[in-house]
C-alpha cells in the first residue's frame, strides 16, 4: 500500500508553453501533498505544500503565479508551470503525506525539460 | 536545518564491507529525521525512520543512529551490495509540522 504516481513521467515542452504534472496517491487518502523540485546532483528542495480544499502554501522564492497548484481531491494534487522557460528544467517530485501517518510517501517523479 | 549540496560527497565501498553515511542536522526542533535512497531518475524510496526521543533503531542491514547533543545521523549498511549504489538522504521534521527538510545527500558507489 502507499502508493504515489506522477503522470507524466518526463515531458519536453517548448519555452513560453504551460505544462501541468499530476500527482495521486492510488490506494490512500492524502489532505496533504508536498511539491519538491530537484536540479542535477542536488539535493530536494520543497517548493510548496498543498492541502486538499485549501490555498497551497508556497515556500520562499517561489512564485506561486508561475508554479500553480490545485488540491481538489484527496488523491490528487496538480502542479502547473506556467510560462516556462529553460531554467525550469529539473525534476519535479511530490509526496503525499497519509491522514494519520508520520511518513510522506514519494512519487516517482517528472523529467521537465524546456527547450 | 537547510542544508543543500551543490554537489554529492561520495563514499565507495567494496561489495561485502559496511557501510556508514552521515548527516549533520541544525534545527533542534526536529522530532522526526529519515532515510531516503534515490536512484537515478526515480524518487525517493524509504529506508529507515527514526523518533527523537530513541537514539538506534534497525532493520533489515540498516541501522540508523540519532545522536541529538551533536545533531548528527548516521545510517550504517551491513554487507553493502551493489544494489545498494544510489544517492542517500537524510531529511528532518520540525516538532508539530508536517514538512521535511532534507539534507544534502551522499552518493553510496559499492565496487564489485
Amino acid at each position: 500500500g502507499a502508493v504515489v504516481s506522477q503522470h507524466p513521467s518526463w515531458v519536453i515542452c517548448k519555452s513560453g508553453t504551460s505544462v501541468k504534472i499530476e500527482c495521486r496517491s492510488l490506494d490512500f487518502q492524502a489532505t496533504t501533498m508536498f511539491w519538491y523540485r530537484q536540479f542535477p546532483k542536488q539535493s530536494l528542495m520543497l517548493m510548496a505544500t498543498s492541502n486538499e480544499g485549501s490555498k497551497a502554501t508556497y515556500e520562499q522564492g517561489v512564485e506561486k503565479d508561475k508554479f500553480l497548484i490545485n488540491h481538489a481531491s484527496l488523491t490528487l494534487s496538480t502542479l502547473t508551470v506556467t510560462s516556462a522557460h529553460p531554467e525550469d528544467s529539473s525534476f519535479y517530485i511530490c509526496s503525499a503525506l497519509k491522514v494519520g501517518a508520520w511518513e510522506q510517501f514519494f512519487g516517482p517523479g517528472t523529467r521537465l525539460t524546456v527547450l | 536545518g537547510e542544508s543543500v549540496g551543490l554537489h554529492l560527497p561520495t563514499l565507495s565501498v567494496q561489495e561485502g564491507d559496511n557501510s556508514i553515511i552521515n548527516c549533520a542536522y541544525s534545527n533542534s526542533a526536529s522530532d522526526y529525521f529519515i532515510w531516503y535512497k534515490q536512484e537515478s531518475g526515480k524518487g525517493p524510496q524509504f529506508i529507515i525512520d527514526i523518533r527523537s526521543n530513541m537514539d538506534k533503531r534497525q532493520g533489515q542491514r540498516v541501522t540508523v543512529l540519532l545522536n541529538k547533543t551533536v545533531k548528527h545521523l548516521s545510517l550504517q549498511i551491513a554487507a553493502t551490495q551493489p544494489g545498494d549504489s544510489a544517492v542517500y538522504f537524510c531529511a528532518e521534521r520540525e516538532n508539530a509540522g508536517n514538512m521535511l527538510t532534507f539534507g544534502g545527500g551522499t552518493r553510496l558507489m559499492v565496487k564489485p
